[in-house]
Parts: structure tokens; sequence; C-alpha cells
């Protein structure tokens, strides 16, 4: 099963609004990470937050970590049309993941749309 | 501006043949990885390696499916035979230190077994 699963599922909105997407987890973690993959690419980096922090920012995305509630919420402040794209967290969870080896497990993503 | 690179990034192959997928990480990454993409189940984790050594391949089927790397350059992923239900989009990423650090993607080879 998915260590991380996002919500919603997909999301409109119309250009300048804030979008806010959720991420859920199961179990202990060191770092959360946020992606992003726009159609027909490979999934890009956006902003890292370590297990004992609670609040990121770059630019126009805010993370915020809660690890007691298990959760992370991404949001991104006056949205453009190149905002749209799926978004993906990415979370570590040390001994979750096959063999013991220390990799990500992937959520399925929000599918953002950011209507002109 | 360092990128993974994968070739092909398209290919279509009849059920039988066998499917071989390259990548060349990023200079001076020590971890690979290889995931794969479907709409039902999202981004799986086929394959890490961490210099050159696989660390974990138990998302793969093992009856399959290969990975080796060569050198540190070159990464492959085989499949043989193909199947039609391995079609999807095979994602190579690299990384630096342990594999929960950030991994940078390249564009994927997109696979379509008839």
């Amino acid at each position: 099963s998915q260590q991380g699963e996002e919500d919603p599922q997909a999301l409109s909105i119309q250009e300048g609004e804030n979008a806010t997407m959720n991420c859920s987890y199961k179990t202990s973690i060191n770092n959360l990470q946020w992606y992003r993959q726009n159609s027909g690419r490979g999934l890009v980096h956006l902003i890292l937050i370590r297990s004992n922090e609670r609040e990121k920012h770059s630019g126009r995305l805010r993370v915020t970590l809660d690890t007691s509630k298990k959760s992370s919420s991404l949001l991104i402040t006056a949205s453009r049309a190149a905002d749209t794209a799926s978004y993906f967290c990415a979370t570590d969870a040390v001994g979750y993941s096959g063999g013991g080896a220390d990799g990500l497990t992937f959520g399925k993503g929000t599918h953002l749309i950011i209507q002109p | 501006d360092a990128r993974v690179t994968q070739t092909p990034r398209h290919k279509v192959t009849e059920m039988g043949q066998e499917v071989t997928m390259r990548c060349q990480p990023i200079l001076g990454h020590n971890t690979v990885f290889w995931y794969r993409q479907t709409m039902m189940q999202g981004l799986e984790l086929l394959a890490y390696f961490r210099n050159r050594a696989p660390l974990d391949d138990s998302g793969m089927p093992k009856d399959r499916f290969s990975a080796e790397m060569p050198d540190a350059t070159l990464a492959t992923l085989k499949i043989q035979p193909s199947e039609p239900r391995d079609s999807a989009v095979y994602f190579c990423a690299s990384g630096r230190g342990a594999g929960r650090d950030t991994q940078y993607f390249g564009p994927g080879t997109r696979l379509t077994v008839l």
C-alpha cells in the first residue's frame, strides 16, 4: 500500500487563487518531499521538509508538516497557468521500503488544473 | 545544467521481445533508482543502487526484469520477455547520499508492449 496519500485527487481553481494539497502517511519519517510532474515529463523536486521542521517556504510554495497527525500540506499562492501539473508527496519511512533500504515511497498525486 | 538522461524516450514492441532501457545518472551522484509509473498503480520503485551495488529490487518481477549498473555512468533495465502488462512509463532517478535525499528524475521511457 502507499505510504503517502495525497488529497484531493484532483483540484481545479482559477488563476490567481491559492491551491492547497494535503498528504497523509502511515509511519514515522525522517523527511517528506514534494515533487511536481508536468504532463509527459519526469518528476521535479520542489521542497524537502525534515521531521523536526514544522514549516518551510520556497518562493510561492509553503509546506507544513504535522508529525503528530502524520500529515503535510503544500500551499501554492497566487497560482499561475504554468502551475498546472500533478503534485506528489514522498516519504522515506525507514524500515518501510523493502529490504530495509532507505528509498522514497510516492503517493498517487494530486492533479492540479489552473484555469485562466 | 546537469540532467538525468534516458534512452529511448519511446519504445513500442511486441509481446515476447526483449526491451532494454538505459539511464545516465548525473555525474557525481551515487544513488540510482528505477521506477515504473502507471495510472492504476502510480509510481512504483523497481530497483535502487548505491555506488553501483543493488540495495533493493524487491519491487521488481525477478523472472523477467533485471537491473544493472555496468559502470557509474550507465544503468540498465531489461525486460525479457516483455508482456502487455509491462506497458508503462519507466523513470530513472539519481541522487547523492542516502536514498531518502532529493532525487533527480529523467524524462522517462514510455513503453508500449502490443
